[in-house]
């Protein structure tokens, strides 16, 4: 069955320093690659994509993403963050073959102290 | 325009209760998903609408959760008799057509006393 390995459950990190979030998934056919953000007591907000194309991925707030095929990993990176980036990260895939439903990673918590 | 729209957000009763969380997808949206969110846990699937399709129920942990959907608008999800571990946020998401990413509710959270 498809998973998804969020490496680091927690990610301090100071204001205006960069940040990786790493991500992983096992899968052998082609899926396509989420980054959602949640916010405390909210539903999850589309950060970025990867269907096809380009394997680097830019999404909303500055945040950017790399899809590696032969390393399986779509990690995600901000060059310099901010206190409001404080919030929950989740990965998530589709596993494909005509499946629907997404495969979310166990999240990755992101503070951003001053 | 408006976005997934779940109610009650909050939802707090004993157990052995029964229990009907409410979800509006986007207007014109053919897909629906339920998920559920345990505490510290990513999320989980648990059933897929598609237009008039037969549902996709893999993720529905016991034969006390169903969920129902007519055409393409408001989904309920039931959980009878509920249980302490069915305690988690749930939340709704829907799609449009083609291959559009899934926009999701801001959830409704169970409690079970």
């Amino acid at each position: 069955a498809q998973s998804v390995t969020q490496l680091d459950s927690q990610v301090p990190v100071f204001e205006e320093a960069p940040v990786e979030l790493r991500c992983n998934y096992s899968s052998s056919v082609s899926v396509y690659l989420f980054w959602y953000v949640q916010y405390p007591n909210q539903g999850l907000q589309l950060l970025l994509k990867y269907l096809s194309g380009s394997t680097l991925v830019k999404g909303i707030n500055g945040f950017e993403a790399e899809f590696n095929k032969s390393q399986t990993s779509f990690h995600l990176r901000k060059p310099s963050v901010h206190i409001s980036d404080t919030a929950e990260y989740f990965c998530a895939v589709t596993p494909g073959g005509g499946s629907e439903k997404l495969v979310f990673g166990k999240g990755t918590k992101l503070t951003v102290n001053p | 325009g408006a976005g997934v729209s779940q109610s009650p957000s909050n939802k707090v009763t004993e157990k052995g209760k029964d229990v009907e969380l409410r979800c509006d997808p986007i207007s014109g949206h053919t897909a629906l998903y339920w998920y559920r969110q345990r505490l510290g846990q990513g999320l989980e699937f648990l059933i897929y609408f598609q237009g008039n399709s037969a549902p996709d129920k893999s993720g529905l942990p016991s034969d006390r959760f169903s969920a129902e959907r007519t055409g393409e608008s408001v989904s309920t999800l039931t959980i009878q008799r509920t249980q302490q571990e069915d305690s988690a946020v749930y939340l709704c998401a829907s799609r449009g057509q083609g291959y559009q990413p899934q926009h999701f509710g801001d959830g409704t959270r169970l409690s079970i006393l």
